[in-house]
């Protein structure tokens, strides 16, 4: 078990530029969702998948936003034309199945739109 | 309102003391409750996770949820500066898959 990874750790952007962030969860876990976090807050959710289908997304997810799980394995999550009120801490968490409920977060992606 | 109110703090306490931090949630629906620690500019790590009224205990820490009142509490034994961290509670309704997230309470541990 080698936990979530996420990459990159850190992104600069400048605003209007599109931007790809991947997670790779813990690897029997079928279950990925994304959180957005911004200073001083808790982590607000985005999107869930469960295999490849993704099956919940937040009003936050605006049309700027894509993510994908092609194979059930690893995600991406994209972002288009950035804006800086999209600077934010973007965490991926894995969950197993069953009657397992804990989701275990990786160390998230800081993205800065300047 | 937000469905999990949590005192943002922060709480400085010395080393060695007993530390309560809480949060309180509007919907009765919820079922699954957890704790995670998150150090700074880091991802949350999860500490505790309960589904029941009641206590459950694990070392120095121990998880407290009253359904009744809608009240969830982390309870700190014997305090470290290493504790020094932001403690999220998050809880889950079954029906939806995602945490809903308190805003965090800052804890600082002084030796």
């Amino acid at each position: 078990d080698t936990g979530v990874s996420q990459n990159p750790r850190h992104k600069i952007t400048k605003r209007g530029q599109n931007v790809t962030f991947r997670c790779d969860p813990i690897s029997e876990h079928n279950r990925l969702y994304w959180y957005r976090q911004t200073l001083g807050q808790g982590p607000e959710f985005l999107t869930y998948f469960q295999n490849e289908a993704q099956l919940e997304k937040s009003r936050l997810l605006s049309d700027r936003f894509s993510a994908e799980r092609p194979k059930g394995s690893f995600s991406t999550l994209e972002i288009q034309r950035t804006e800086q009120g999209d600077s934010a801490m973007y965490l991926c968490a894995s969950r197993g199945g069953g009657e397992s409920y804990e989701q275990y977060f990786g160390p998230g992606t800081r993205l800065t739109v300047t | 309102q937000k469905e999990v109110e949590q005192d943002p703090g922060p709480l400085s306490v010395p080393e060695g003391a007993i530390v309560s931090l809480n949060c309180t949630y509007s919907n009765s629906a919820f079922q699954y409750f957890m704790w995670y620690r998150q150090y700074s500019r880091k991802g949350p790590e999860l500490l505790m996770y309960t589904y029941s009224s009641g206590n459950k205990e694990d070392g120095r820490f121990t998880a407290q949820v009253d359904k009744s009142s809608k009240y969830i509490s982390l309870f700190i034994r014997d305090s470290q500066p290493s504790d020094s961290a932001t403690y999220l509670c998050a809880i889950m309704n079954t029906g939806f898959q995602k945490l809903v997230f308190g805003t965090g309470t800052r804890l600082l541990v002084s030796p």
